[in-house]
């Protein structure tokens, strides 16, 4: 079965630089969430996306933005990269926002 | 803010012993999650509960949602080392589409 598709899978970049993370949810999902979860620390609800519009908004850095394509796949452009943004991010993908999540593999973001 | 806590953070356990997981909260789910997590990947699914005092059986595994929909548990009969991960509750508002993740428990099953 097709799964939550997340790229790229390692990521290296340097301070003040800008990143974007690609998702691609399970086919006919039409709800996409993004999560940041840094060493040891739980996943933390960043931004998510229905029918590509916003939904709902953690805490997401006003440094970063998120949509959600035609396609329903999703970007999360990261810019002006800090230390403190080096963690795993998730994305994961759901049915009408309901039930069930997915999670990618995720994107290890390493900033230098 | 809904603010789930999970207890206890730790748990190191022999093979065969038998453990239980919380995750209390002082807001009401409307449903509540539960996920094992293996480092690097994402979390993955165990099961899903939304009825107050709801009980669900998965081979050795029992969770239990709480009458007030605020608090769950997470029993593991006979551990086995096939067990050691990160365990997180997740837990959904109404009228939100944002799943709230507990802070985790980290089982260590020694063989």
């Amino acid at each position: 079965a097709a799964g939550v598709i997340q790229s790229p899978r390692h990521l290296i970049k340097e301070k003040r630089e800008t990143a974007t993370l690609k998702c691609y949810p399970i086919p006919r999902h039409d709800t996409v969430y993004w999560y940041q979860q840094g060493p040891g620390q739980d996943p933390q609800f960043l931004i998510s996306f229905y029918e590509k519009m916003q939904s709902d908004k953690g805490s997401i850095p006003d440094r970063f933005s998120a949509q959600q394509f035609s396609d329903y796949h999703s970007e999360l452009n990261m810019s002006s990269l800090e230390l403190g943004d080096s963690a795993l991010y998730f994305c994961a993908s759901s049915f009408q926002g309901a039930g069930k999540l997915t999670f990618g593999s995720g994107t290890r973001l390493t900033v230098v | 803010t809904q603010l789930l806590e999970q207890s206890p953070q730790f748990l190191s356990i022999q093979e065969g012993e038998n453990l239980t997981v919380y995750c209390n909260s002082s807001s009401v789910f409307s449903s509540l999650q539960w996920y094992r997590q293996e480092p690097g990947e994402g979390p993955v699914l165990l099961v899903t509960v939304v009825t107050g005092g709801e009980v669900k059986k998965l081979k050795r595994l029992t969770f239990q949602f709480g009458d007030a929909r605020k608090d769950s548990s997470l029993h593991i009969t006979a551990a086995q080392p096939g067990d050691t991960g990160l365990y997180l509750c997740a837990g959904k508002v109404d009228s939100s589409y944002k799943l709230i993740f507990g802070s985790g428990t980290r089982l260590l099953v020694r063989p």
